[in-house]
């Protein structure tokens, strides 16, 4: 069965300590892993997609890994505006049957 | 209007109404999604639609009926919805490729559903 778990599911900073969030999964034929970060009542909002091992994208404080069994998402020198929660997702599937598979995220509060 | 939008934002209704979520999305996509979010779970796909051709029911209770007219709009029918139905219901778009991995998904704001 194809898995996607987040840890930690809860994590508390103070401003500008760095530190990384864990994407584990395990699924049959990985076709792409996605970052989504959530503010609450809100939608998911689009980071980043990584597609093979090895790959890195950045975006301002955040910077995102791929091996073949997890991703990481890096925070560097983290701001309160970065406080939400943070979903990951792998695609699976192939030929119409695809689907996203969700983690259930990890809340990141970051303290000024 | 911009983006994926979502009507109404809040929902409440009984056992026994018939309603409907409507999404519409303005950025050019092919491919629209129903999610649904439940507290201390994992998102979870409910339908996808491809062209406007439903490609995907991932094991939905009859009671939810989705309804894709055309590529911007997608309506998700509800009857005689149970209590533990109630989340919040997301819908998402994307540029589908057919043939290669899917491109990345922008969600609306989502409706938050209660059940009485």
């Amino acid at each position: 069965e194809d898995q996607v778990t987040q840890s930690p599911e809860a994590l508390r900073l103070q401003e500008g300590e760095s530190s990384s969030l864990n994407c584990s999964y395990t699924v049959s034929g990985l076709r792409g892993l996605f970052w989504y970060r959530q503010d609450p009542g809100k939608g998911p909002e689009f980071l980043f997609t990584l597609y093979s091992a090895g790959e890195e994208k950045e975006k301002e404080r955040l910077k995102a890994t791929l091996t073949k069994k997890e991703s990481f998402l890096h925070i560097t020198a983290p701001k309160p505006e970065d406080s939400a929660t943070y979903l990951c997702a792998v695609q699976v599937g192939q030929g119409g049957s695809e689907k996203l598979v969700f983690g259930k995220g990890t809340k990141l509060t970051v303290n000024p | 209007e911009t983006g994926v939008t979502q009507t109404p934002r809040h929902l409440v209704m009984g056992m026994t109404n018939k309603k409907s979520l409507k999404c519409e999305q303005h950025l050019g996509h092919n491919a629209m999604y129903w999610y649904k979010q439940s507290a201390k779970k994992p998102l979870e796909l409910m339908f996808v639609y491809n062209f406007k051709e439903q490609t995907e029911n991932n094991s939905v209770p009859s009671r939810f009926s989705p309804e894709c007219p055309n590529s911007s709009h997608l309506f998700l029918h509800l009857h005689t919805l149970q209590p533990e139905d109630s989340a919040l219901y997301l819908c998402a778009s994307s540029q589908d490729n057919k043939q290669g991995p899917w491109n990345e998904q922008f969600f609306g704001p989502g409706t938050r559903l209660t059940v009485l």
